[in-house]
């Protein structure tokens, strides 16, 4: 139980493009997901949180016009990278929890890469 | 202040070895919850165990176990028999409620472990 399925799992593009990325809970109703990004050998960092049906909560110092984020359904969230650069090029990562006690359950990543 | 301490960059150990993990916290919040996450060279997050701060006995899983000692705030991972696939990274967490009310994760900066044959 509790998989949380990302897609997709590697992307390579062009600079200015916007790239989407889809997490989904598939056993479980996710009441909130968060959006992490991970540099080479360093520690999650997280990006942002996004609650079912409301506008999701970044953290300080993440552009929220850069990285937009929709929660649509229990079920379904979404990052779209907007107009990347060679910046932007990382290891992004969603996880879903079903309820405030529960654990994060994490997608396998997406691993963005921007020429 | 960093909330969660992983103080071993890098560990080894040997194959069918026990292993112990680091991981002191800091916290006012009398209600938390600590967690251990393996990340596999191939990425992906795979959650080990949970203790919450209530919890009278230390959690189990298999091979895991956590040894939460909350005078001392610390909360370290022990694997027991190790094997290859062990080998990863290893993340210590602890939740809190960020201003949204939801209950954010705090990450340590890991340990990897490397499991010798």
């Amino acid at each position: 139980g509790a998989v949380v399925s990302q897609h997709p799992s590697r992307v390579i593009c062009k600079s200015g493009t916007s790239v989407k990325i889809e997490c989904r809970s598939l056993d479980f109703q996710a009441t909130t997901m968060f959006w992490y990004r991970q540099f080479p050998k360093q520690s999650l960092m997280l990006m942002a949180t996004s609650n079912e049906g409301s506008k999701a909560t970044y953290e300080q110092g993440v552009e929220k016009d850069k990285f937009l984020i929709n929660h649509a359904s229990l079920t379904l969230s979404t990052l779209t990278v907007t107009s990347a650069h060679p910046e932007d090029s990382s290891f992004y990562i969603c996880s879903a929890s079903g309820g405030s006690n529960q654990p994060q359950h994490f997608g396998d990543g997406t691993r963005l890469s921007i020429l | 202040a960093q909330k969660i301490t992983q103080t071993q960059p890098g560990m080894f150990v040997q194959e069918k070895e026990a292993v112990t993990l680091d991981c002191t916290y800091d916290t006012s919040d009398p209600s938390y919850g600590l967690f251990w996450y393996k990340q596999p060279s191939s990425g992906e997050m795979i959650f080990l165990i949970y203790q919450g701060s209530y919890d009278q006995q230390n959690a189990t899983e298999g091979r895991y176990s956590l040894n939460f000692q909350k005078a001392r705030k610390s909360a370290n991972l022990v694997i027991s028999a190790s094997q290859l696939g062990d080998s990863a990274m290893y993340f210590c967490a602890m939740r809190e409620i960020n201003a949204g009310n939801n209950r954010k994760l705090i990450w340590g900066l890991g340990t990897s472990l490397a499991v010798n044959p």
